[in-house]
């Protein structure tokens, strides 16, 4: 079974600083997606960025990017000229196919953002 | 706006009663997802419709259900509610092609 893990609980960044959020997740599947979702105070889920796995150029969405490294699993996100609207929780998630042969989303336990002025 | 409905934002009944929980998905979505999220926790995958049909189901009580109706929406009916069913609901919707998941707003419920 696929499983995503953030080992972060908690970070801290100054403001206009960048930081990385990291993500490794297990799979013995060639062919997925891979999101970062972000949880503001007011609790909305609101998708950050994704990466296709076939593709090897890492996705980017203004301020932010991803670090993401196919044999090592790992997914990182990148934030840069952190903001104080960047704090938030930030989840990263996992897509597969399932057996039943549409998609499972699978999430990590979060990361806490905190950003400091 | 990301298009999936979920109502009504806030909801708070006692111990012991039922209610539900409305999602309607961007137009065009065929899957529902169902989530929990209780203070400060992840997201617990509760159930998933497609079209219609169940095709998945996570770490979904027996004292809830869901169904998905003909035109999309979906409800998700809880009972016997205890107090550690309070927490954020959410419904989120895909095409199950290249889009990735679109979360409602969520329905915050309050069990006393």
């Amino acid at each position: 079974a696929q499983t995503v893990t953030q080992s972060q609980p908690e970070m801290s960044v100054q403001e206009a600083e960048t930081v990385t959020l990291s993500c490794t997740y297990d799979t013995s599947e060639s062919d997925y997606y891979l999101f970062w979702y972000k949880q503001p105070p007011s609790r909305q889920m609101i998708l950050v960025i994704r990466q296709e796995a076939y593709k090897q150029q890492n996705a980017t969405e203004n301020r932010f990017s991803v670090n993401f490294q196919k044999a090592a699993k790992s997914f990182s996100l990148k934030i840069s000229d952190s903001q104080l609207g960047d704090a938030a929780m930030y989840f990263c998630a996992y897509r597969s196919l399932s057996n039943s042969g549409t998609y499972k989303y699978i999430f990590g336990t979060g990361t806490r953002l905190k950003v400091l002025a | 706006d990301s298009g999936v409905t979920q109502t009504p934002k806030h909801l708070i009944t006692a111990t012991g009663q039922r209610v539900t929980l409305r999602c309607s998905p961007r137009s065009g979505d065929l899957s529902v997802y169902w989530y929990q999220q209780s203070l400060d926790q992840g997201l617990q995958f509760l159930i998933h419709y497609y079209n219609g049909e169940e095709r998945a189901k996570g770490n979904i009580l027996e004292r809830f259900s869901a169904q998905q109706f003909p035109d999309l929406h979906s409800e998700l009916n809880l009972s016997s509610l205890e107090l550690g069913d309070s927490a954020l609901y959410f419904c989120a919707s895909s095409v199950d092609g290249d889009s990735p998941l679109h979360f409602g707003n969520g329905t915050r419920l309050t069990v006393t």
